[in-house]
């Protein structure tokens, strides 16, 4: 099945860096998902995209809707010891057949008190 | 509101042995998915339904793995007979029928095959 391209594999930093990881896809959605996965646990949704081009934030993360439909971009300021866990971005095609998620590959994050 | 809930969170079975995981979604989500999330990589859709109907399976191994939705609610996902390559966490979500988004994730089962 089909995995979106994600970047970097694995970040490892010190805390109050900021952050910086992308998706790429093959094919266009018209919604992109950020969601962060800690061990033991399901992924749990951090940033939902609606529209190219649209950039939302929650909190100190930030995310951004490529205008071609076919990536994103998930930003983390200021990063604290709980950031730790696997970043996987998804798209989707909502009013589609399914509405099924398509993951990214993930990206590691290690940060560092 | 609960989430979704999962049983068992860890099952270790050896090949060519059947196992079954359970899920029960939040209450009220129309829509039903497994995942299977095998080690360094994102889930991947095996299953979908939609009530108690199947929407998208093209993506489950058929001659090994089945899943059932009885009255719309509870669903199983078997595993008969099991594969060393089949070790993974086996994910459930639930969406309600509308909304954007609105998926939520059980905690999981993971599978080892040995």
């Amino acid at each position: 099945g089909q995995q979106l391209n994600q970047s970097p594999q694995s970040m490892f930093i010190q805390e109050g860096e900021d952050v910086s990881m992308n998706c790429t896809s093959s094919s266009i959605f018209n919604t992109w998902l950020w969601y962060k996965q800690e061990p033991g646990e399901g992924p749990v949704l951090l940033i939902a995209l609606y529209k190219a081009g649209e950039l939302t934030s929650n909190g100190r993360l930030t995310a951004q809707f490529g205008i071609t439909r076919k990536d994103s971009f998930l930003n983390i300021s200021a990063s604290i010891p709980s950031d730790v866990g696997i970043y996987f971005c998804a798209g989707s095609n909502y009013g589609g057949a399914t509405n099924k998620l398509i993951f990214g590959t993930g990206t590691l994050l290690a940060v560092q008190p | 509101e609960a989430g979704v809930a999962q049983s068992p969170r860890y099952k270790i079975i050896e090949k060519r042995q059947s196992v079954a995981f359970w899920c029960n979604p939040i209450s009220g989500h129309a829509t039903l998915y497994w995942y299977q999330q095998i080690l360094g990589q994102g889930p991947k859709l095996l299953i979908q339904f939609q009530n108690n109907g199947v929407v998208d399976d093209s993506q489950l191994p058929k001659d090994r793995f089945s899943a059932e939705r009885l009255k719309g609610v509870d669903s199983t996902l078997k595993i008969q007979p099991a594969k060393l390559e089949d070790s993974a966490v086996y994910l459930c979500a639930s969406r309600p029928l509308t909304g954007k988004n609105g998926y939520t994730f059980g905690s999981g089962t993971r599978l080892t095959v040995v």
